[in-house]
Formats: structure tokens, sequence, C-alpha cells
């Protein structure tokens, strides 16, 4: 089964707010998280990520959050915009599986209102 | 260069029939993964073949797949049946060169089947 889960399945904001997206995960072997923004009608896109050893990690207007203690990943979204509506997953790649195998939660919708 | 392509966009199944869901990749990686995804269920692996000419199965009964060449890895629904309804999703990434490292995994965007 899913080892990896979101804890609500709609988020709603208004443009300009920020955004955070919370997931957990089971699984201790896991050495990287991953976040994955999809589209209506598209693939997953590749986001940001995370390995086990970090903490935090930011990118353009995106920061995750990893704590490893309470097996927690978060996706922090700053200053959303309409355009950042799509569903988010994340994911985790278990060690020695190299990247190819990844175990999917089952999505946030998030929506933004202008 | 075009990523990750899948064809059809759409298809539509008599339980019972077979059909090959087509998927090719033009950035000569050597992973490649089947997922699908279902409404309130995230992406479920399917296979995924770590180069041409391997498989490896996460989901038995129901599906198949051939790794022939590093383009193209095509899943074979054998005999398709009202579970299989889904979008199903195939991704590619480089082969892992570091240990320590990840690599991304680029997706198509997806078939949409349904199976009646």
């Amino acid at each position: 089964g899913e080892s990896v889960g979101l804890h609500l399945p709609t988020l709603s904001v208004q443009e300009g707010d920020n955004s955070i997206i919370n997931c957990a995960y089971s699984n201790s072997a896991s050495d990287y998280f991953i976040w994955y923004k999809q589209e209506s009608g598209k693939g997953p896109q590749f986001i940001i990520d995370i390995r086990s050893n970090m903490d935090k990690r930011q990118g353009q207007r995106v920061t995750v959050l990893l704590n490893k203690t309470v097996k927690h990943l978060s996706l922090q979204i700053a200053a959303t915009q309409p355009g950042d509506s799509a569903v988010y997953f994340c994911a985790e790649n278990l060690a020695n599986q190299a990247g190819t195998a990844l175990i999917f939660g089952k999505g946030t919708t998030l929506s933004v209102s202008s | 260069n075009a990523g990750v392509t899948q064809t059809p966009k759409f298809h539509i199944l008599k339980t019972g029939q077979s059909m090959t869901l087509q998927c090719a990749q033009d950035m000569n990686h050597g992973y490649m993964s089947w997922y699908r995804q279902d409404p309130g269920m995230g992406l479920r692996l399917i296979y995924y073949s770590a180069a041409a000419g391997t498989t490896d199965k996460e989901v038995p009964n129901g599906y198949n797949v051939s790794r022939l060449n590093t383009e193209d890895f095509p899943l074979r629904l054998v005999s398709a049946a009202p579970s299989q309804t889904s979008v199903y999703l195939c991704a590619s990434s480089a082969p892992l060169v570091l240990v320590s490292s990840y690599n991304e995994q680029f997706f198509g965007p997806g078939t949409r089947l349904t199976v009646l």
C-alpha cells in the first residue's frame, strides 16, 4: 500500500496568500522526497526535491520542509498565483531504487482565486 | 526534444479486448516507468524498466510490457477489465550515476483509458 499521504485533499487560497501543502510519510528508508505539480490534462511536473539529510530547501517561490522526527513533508508556495492552481503530489523515493520507482501520495488540489 | 510522448490520448475498450499503450522518450533515459492514476488514489506504479532488455513488475496480472530499445516502453493490456479504467502515465529518468543523487522523472501527458 501507499506510505505517502497528504493531510488535505483540497486547499483554497486567495491570490497573493502563502500556501502550505502537507504530506506525511511512513517509510524511514526513503532517501528523497519530491513534490510534483499536475495541471489538468497533463502529466506531473517536478517542482522541488529534498534529500533525507536536509531539513529545508528553497526554490523559486517554493520551499520544502522535511521533518524526519514526525515523518512530515510540506510544500510552501509564496505569493500564490492563479497559475499555481493544480494538484500537488508528494512522492518518496526508496533508497536503492535509483529514482525509478516513486511512491506517490494521493494529492492535494490547490485552488487559487483572484 | 519532445520529451515523453504517449499515444493515444483517449481510448475506449470493451471488456476482454486487448490494447497496447505507447510510450516513447527521446532523452536517452535508461529508466522508464508506467503508473496508473485514479481519482483520490494518487499515482500507482505498475511496471518499471531499468534499461533496454529489462523489466520489473510491481503489479502482476492484466498488464505486460516490453523494452526492446531505449526509447520505447509499451504497456499492453492483455484482456481488458473495467478495473483497468484509469489514466496511464509513462515516465522516464536518466540512469543513476551517483549513489547519493536523484534523477528527476519526466512524465508524459497520459492516456485516459475506459474499459466498458
